[in-house]
């Protein structure tokens, strides 16, 4: 069973810089795993941000990007605002997709 | 705009049918594949099931293989999702969502917002 592994939970400042990361049991994260991220915020549908490793959608602030950082996808965001608190999830593609766990962010 | 509006949720029994539909606005419904990803409540997501644009290639999680069948009606801009034989673990907020696929990219675009299903006796 492949495992896609996120921080459980990060704490950031207002207008500090934060990196959530991505990993896969199969081994590192490569562009071929097209690794996807999404925010999703409570009673709302999943918002999609970054695409194919680091491409955005027409609506992704400018504050979040994506990449691959030491084996795994990342998705830093820069100059945190207190609109990101938010859960944050990764996704891979192997046969299928398959979502991380999700990273609970905190901004305090 | 571009809009994807879920319907069909509701309270079933543990071994029960229900069919979802998904009904898109917006775009063009025929050029896209699409997709089911669904979230048990206070859990991750995970996806359920996808199909091409034509319908004709479908794709499904080991969970649910053999159990529900998703199709789409080009001409009514529609996709569904017959879930048949269902168990209380089925119990989630289900997703429709657009999706595109080819050489260099990945991603599920466009989400709706979903509609509940709870297997509960």
């Amino acid at each position: 069973q492949t495992v896609v592994t996120q921080e459980p939970s990060l704490t950031v400042s207002p207008g500090g810089t934060v990196t959530l990361t991505c990993a896969s049991s199969t081994g590192a994260v490569t562009d071929s795993y097209y690794p996807n991220w999404f925010q999703q915020k409570p009673g709302q549908a999943p918002r999609p941000l970054i695409y194919s490793t680091s491409k955005k959608h027409s609506w992704t602030p400018t504050r979040f990007s994506g990449s691959l950082l030491g084996g795994k996808a990342a998705l830093t965001v820069s100059g945190v605002q207190p609109e990101d608190e938010a859960e944050y999830f990764c996704l891979l593609y192997y046969g299928g997709p398959r979502f991380g766990e999700g990273t609970k962010l905190t901004v305090l | 705009q571009v809009q994807l509006v879920e319907s069909g949720g509701g309270l079933v029994k543990p071994g029960g049918s229900l069919r979802l539909s998904c009904a898109a606005s917006g775009f063009s419904f025929s050029d896209y594949y699409m997709s089911w990803i669904r979230q048990a409540p206070g859990k991750g997501l995970e996806w359920v099931s996808s199909l091409n644009s034509f319908g004709s290639a479908t794709f499904y999680a080991d969970s649910v293989r053999g159990r529900f069948t998703i199709s789409r009606d080009n001409t009514k801009k529609s996709l569904y999702l017959q879930m048949n034989s269902l168990r209380t673990e089925d119990t989630a907020v289900y997703y429709c969502a657009r999706s595109f696929y080819d050489s260099d990219n990945r991603a599920f675009d466009i989400w709706g917002r979903g509609t509940m299903v709870t297997v509960s006796s």
